[in-house]
């Protein structure tokens, strides 16, 4: 089956620590993105890719890394400079336009130890 | 701030009931679209209106698109228990046309 799979399902930060959260999909799309959802709030936009080796920031990038090295995947790096990472991380991807419908992963839930 | 804000917040019903929810937005769009989420899940698309139409359907669901009063609403008829979810709604009227979404509506259905 065509999806998008996000790992781990969990992770947990230590102080000072970068952790990097995995997205594949296998529907050959080519724009992907990531979003950052907090407790009964709507998603907000990290970075988005539409094409391999080229990504783009989102409203809220700052503390956030992205790489687009292969069409599958864009993995998503919470570096230390994120002062406030606990939050649950979406995955999607669309075919062309990310005004077209999008195809989310079931998310990563980061938790600060 | 969203650009799309979902109307209540949260709404609890009957089984079998009908729930509406309603979505503002600001600027003008393209299209809008309307996606359910279960409890520590990803979104899951459910339909998508162009702004050149005001009303569409797919099986329980009745979506309605007013351009002048930039607003939606979503229909979900003969509710069911496992209809329980949040709803929200997706505007593309930014810039770079990226999907912003809404806050949400949390609906529980009881049966």
């Amino acid at each position: 089956d065509g999806g998008i799979t996000q790992s781990p399902k969990y992770l947990f930060r230590k102080e000072g620590q970068n952790v990097t959260l995995s997205c594949e999909q296998n529907l050959n799309h080519d724009a992907m993105y990531w979003y950052r959802q907090d407790p009964g709030q709507g998603l907000r936009l990290i970075y988005y890719s539409q094409i391999v080796n080229d990504f783009q920031k989102g409203d809220i990038a700052e503390g956030y890394s992205v790489s687009r090295e292969k069409k599958e995947s864009f993995p998503l790096t919470v570096t230390s400079a994120q002062k406030n990472p606990t939050a649950f991380y979406l995955c999607a991807s669309s075919i062309g336009q990310a005004r077209g419908e999008q195809h989310f992963g079931d998310g990563t839930r980061l938790s600060i130890l | 701030s969203q650009q799309g804000e979902e109307d209540p917040q949260a709404l609890s019903i009957q089984e079998g009931e009908n729930a509406t929810m309603n979505c503002s937005y600001k600027t003008s769009i393209n299209n809008l679209q309307w996606y359910r989420q279960n409890s520590g899940r990803g979104l899951v698309h459910l339909i998508l209106i162009r702004s050149n139409e005001r009303e569409k359907h797919s099986g329980r669901l009745r979506v309605t698109l007013d351009t002048s009063k930039k607003s939606s609403s979503l229909l979900i008829t003969a509710s069911r228990a496992a209809d329980t979810a949040s709803y929200f709604c997706a505007t593309d009227g930014n810039a770079g046309n990226m999907l912003t979404f809404g806050g949400g509506t949390r609906l529980m259905v009881k049966p």
